[in-house]
């Protein structure tokens, strides 16, 4: 079954600097996302990107955020300066269709200290 | 934008009983209410899904039902079994946000032997 590719699985880094997640989505797959999820908390969604640009975006998703396809194949999160309270599992993930069938990838735990 | 509750956020059950997870949600639009199981540590896995043009779907020991005028949705899990503890997650999505998925809090369920 193809699956959603998140490196790296965890990634510890200092308050104030930049860290960048990546993704691998499943390959005829149109509608790339990525949530996040707070220890103990529920999944947030934080943006969603098709046909090479934003599509939505939530309020968590501000100027220190970004993401880019910089490729056919990858899908990247970017924060610029994070924050302790950065710290989360980021879940990417996947749709053919935008609505129906999601895939979720393993997660990248990012630790902030 | 959309507002999905669930309910209970713990639920402890008898290997064999069955389990119901009740979700509410706000925005009449959407229309596509997928339930995802989460074990430790593990990304979030489609168990089952409902579109709005139906009013229940079932697969095996796991059934979901779907009141649009009430706006609710449960997921019904039959003859539970130990692997079945995990946190479960009700999400709701193509209303406003198209294609974002909108979470609940989670539930742990807890099969005991």
């Amino acid at each position: 079954e193809p699956e959603v590719t998140q490196t790296p699985s965890h990634q510890v880094t200092q308050m104030g600097q930049e860290v960048i997640l990546r993704c691998v989505p499943i390959s005829n797959h149109l509608y790339f996302y990525w949530y996040r999820q707070i220890l103990g908390q529920k999944v947030e969604f934080l943006v969603s990107f098709y046909n090479n640009e934003i599509s939505e975006k939530s309020e968590i998703f501000d100027d220190q955020f970004s993401v880019e396809r910089p490729d056919g194949s990858n899908f990247t999160l970017k924060i610029r300066s994070t924050k302790l309270e950065d710290s989360a599992m980021y879940f990417c993930a996947s749709s053919q269709t935008g609505l129906y069938g999601y895939t979720f990838g393993s997660g990248t735990r990012l630790t902030v200290v | 934008g959309e507002n999905v509750e669930q309910h209970p956020s713990t639920l402890s059950v008898q290997e064999g009983d069955s389990a119901v997870i009740k979700c509410t949600y706000s925005d009449s639009a959407s229309n596509y209410f997928p339930w995802y199981k989460q074990e430790l540590g593990k990304r979030p896995q489609l168990i089952i899904d409902i579109r709005s043009n139906v009013g229940e779907k079932k697969d095996q020991r796991i059934a979901v039902t779907l009141n649009k005028t009430a706006k609710h949705f449960s997921l019904h899990i039959t003859e539970t079994q130990p692997e079945d503890s995990a946190v479960y997650f009700c999400a709701a999505s193509g209303g406003s946000g198209y294609s974002t998925l909108t979470f609940g809090k989670g539930t742990m369920l807890l099969v005991s032997p």
